[in-house]
């Protein structure tokens, strides 16, 4: 059965502490891993991830994958509270499964 | 950057009753459009994908004659859940995918479905 897990749960940060948030993936047809962000509606994108060991950045997040070892991570550093947010990772092909997210609480 | 809509954005309705939610894609065309599920605090569920001017595929679980599913054009495609009851109150998102990067998918920012 297709899985992506997402670790931890939950996570509470003071601002400017750096994150690591964890996606492992065990899915039948890979091609890409998607990262999004996820306020109070829909998500938004972040990244979306290919290739193996290749380091994709925008500002202060970061995200890499390792096919070798079925996970990715996102980085993001200098947190802020707008960072605030649920972070949704996605594995598959043209169809993708979502894990349950990593909730994301930066206080000021 | 690609644009998808959805309306209402909040629907109320009584039990027993359908209600039909559209997702649109504003700025490309969308050949595939695919339909989540979310409940509280939970992650999104692929109910369907549907292709321009085909069936819809549904995930296992997912009652197709329940929701009902048309992607008649490029820009359009419609879910609609029939004889809704209570347990059916969830946030339904959409996304869709263009032909430029069949990998990437855009969301539209969902309908709160609550029926009583």
């Amino acid at each position: 059965e297709d899985k992506v897990v997402q670790s931890p749960l939950s996570l509470v940060v003071h601002e400017g502490d750096t994150v690591t948030l964890n996606c492992s993936y065990e899915v039948t047809n890979f091609r890409s891993l998607l990262w999004y962000k996820q306020e109070k509606k829909a998500p938004t994108f972040l990244f979306m991830l290919t290739s193996s060991g290749i380091e994709k950045k925008s500002g202060r997040l970061s995200s890499i994958l390792d096919k070798k070892e079925l996970f990715s991570i996102l980085n993001i550093t200098a947190t802020q509270t707008g960072d605030s947010a649920v972070y949704l990772c996605a594995a598959g092909t043209y169809k993708y499964i979502f894990g349950t997210g990593t909730r994301l609480k930066v206080l000021a | 950057g690609a644009v998808v809509s959805q309306h209402p954005s909040r629907v109320i309705c009584k039990s027993g009753t359908s209600v039909k939610i559209e997702c649109r894609s504003l700025d490309f065309q969308a050949t595939t459009m695919f339909w989540y599920r979310q409940f509280p605090k939970q992650s999104l569920m692929l109910m369907a994908t549907s292709n321009e001017g085909s069936k819809a595929t549904y995930e296992q679980g997912v009652e197709k004659d329940k929701f009902l599913i048309n992607h008649a054009s490029l820009t359009l495609s419609t879910l609609t859940v029939t004889s809704a009851h209570p347990e059916d109150s969830s946030f339904y998102i959409c996304s869709a995918r263009g032909d430029r990067d069949l990998s990437e998918q855009y969301f539209g920012p969902g309908t709160r479905l609550t029926v009583t």
